[in-house]
Formats: structure tokens, sequence, C-alpha cells
């Protein structure tokens, strides 16, 4: 069946400082691959995406890169700020990573 | 534009009880999910609804638990009896796609909370 494992699940950097999170995935013919932000108390809610096609995406601090050889995509963001606090979900089509809670330190 | 609406946000049963959670997804959204969200992981996809028909429910424990999409509108989750391990949230999701595959945005509600004593 489907994997995905996703590391590590805390990370916790120094305000204005980059955190990468990754996701690693078992089914081949994944073509799809989304990162979600999870609030407290909140439904995740879609930061950045990206398609089979593509091997990286930018969106201003937030950027996905993707090795399909490997089976892995990373969600990088750069230039962190307080609000960036929350957890981070590698999203498959039936299961999702278990998260990494991105912790800010002022 | 209104946001996906579910109820009710938290609710607290006896186990073997029963318990049924309600999902007003975006208007328009063809596509409606439940996910199952234990405290510490990741959401875990109980069914996919395309209008009202099932597309995925490879997931969902049908000993116990039952889903349905009348007019490809609103949704509902049940479970009947309830176990302690169905302590959880039920995050309900809906999507523009209309082709029934996972390969777009997906809109979540604030989830209804559970709790099985």
């Amino acid at each position: 069946g489907e994997n995905v494992e996703q590391h590590p699940s805390t990370l916790s950097v120094q305000e204005g400082d980059s955190a990468v999170i990754k996701c690693t995935y078992s089914d081949s013919a994944s073509n799809y691959f989304p990162w979600y932000k999870q609030e407290l108390g909140k439904g995740p809610q879609l930061i950045i995406d990206i398609r089979s096609n593509v091997g990286e995406k930018k969106d201003q601090r937030i950027a996905v890169t993707l090795n399909k050889t490997a089976k892995h995509f990373s969600l990088h963001i750069t230039e962190t700020q307080p609000e960036d606090s929350a957890v981070y979900f590698c999203a498959g089509q039936l299961i999702w990573g278990a998260g990494t809670k991105l912790i800010i330190k002022p | 534009e209104a946001g996906v609406a579910q109820s009710p946000r938290y609710k607290i049963i006896e186990k073997r009880q029963s318990v049924a959670f309600w999902c007003n997804p975006i208007s328009g959204h063809a596509t409606l999910y439940w996910y199952q969200q234990i405290l510490g992981q990741g959401p875990k996809l109980l069914i996919q609804f395309q209008n009202n028909g099932v597309v995925d429910d490879s997931q969902l424990p049908k000993d116990r638990f039952s889903a349905e999409r009348l007019k490809g509108v609103d949704s509902t989750l049940k479970i009947q009896p309830a176990k302690l391990e169905d302590s959880a949230v039920y995050l309900c999701a809906s999507s523009y796609s209309s082709g029934g595959s996972y390969t777009g945005e997906l809109f979540f509600g604030e989830g209804s909370r559970l709790t099985v004593l």
C-alpha cells in the first residue's frame, strides 16, 4: 500500500533562518505533491504544490523541490517568521505524512 | 465565498453509542472528502465522493462507519457503534476537481472533534 514518510517530526529554527522538511513516498504513479499547513484548532491549508513534470516551484518565501528518481519532495521556507509556526504535512492520495511541528524562535 | 462548514465542532459520547457529523462543502465543488485525524498524526482519507457517487472508500471501516452525500452537496458521516480508538478530529474537505483524481487543492473545514469515553 501507499507509504508516506516525513522528517523531521519537530524543527526549531531561529527567526530569519531557513527551514527544510522532507517527504518520501512509495507510489511510483504519484504525480501530484502538495504541502499543507495546519494551525491549532483549524483544518489544513494548502501552501504550495508541485506536479511531476516540474522539478521546483517557488512562491515568495516558500519553495518545493521534487526528486522523482529518489521519490522525495521537500518544502523550503526562507526568512522564517513567527507566523510560520505551525504543523506542516506532505500529502499522498490516501495517506499523509505524520507532520512536522515547526517552531520559530524569536 | 463561504468555506467548508462542519458541525458539531465538539462531541463527547460513550463507547458503543452512535454519532453523526455533517459537512457542507464550498458551493460548486464536485468532490468531497472525509478524513480522520488522530492526535499527533496526519489526516487519513476515509471516503471520497464525486458528486453523489463514491470514488474511494478503501480505508473506511465499513462495519461501523458509513457516509452519504445526498444530492451531491451536503454529506453526513456516521459512526455506530463508536469505539475508544475513534477519538479523533473528523475533517471534511472539498475540491473543485471534477475528474475524480487527486490533483487539486483541498479546502478543509475546521473539523469535528470526537471524544469517545
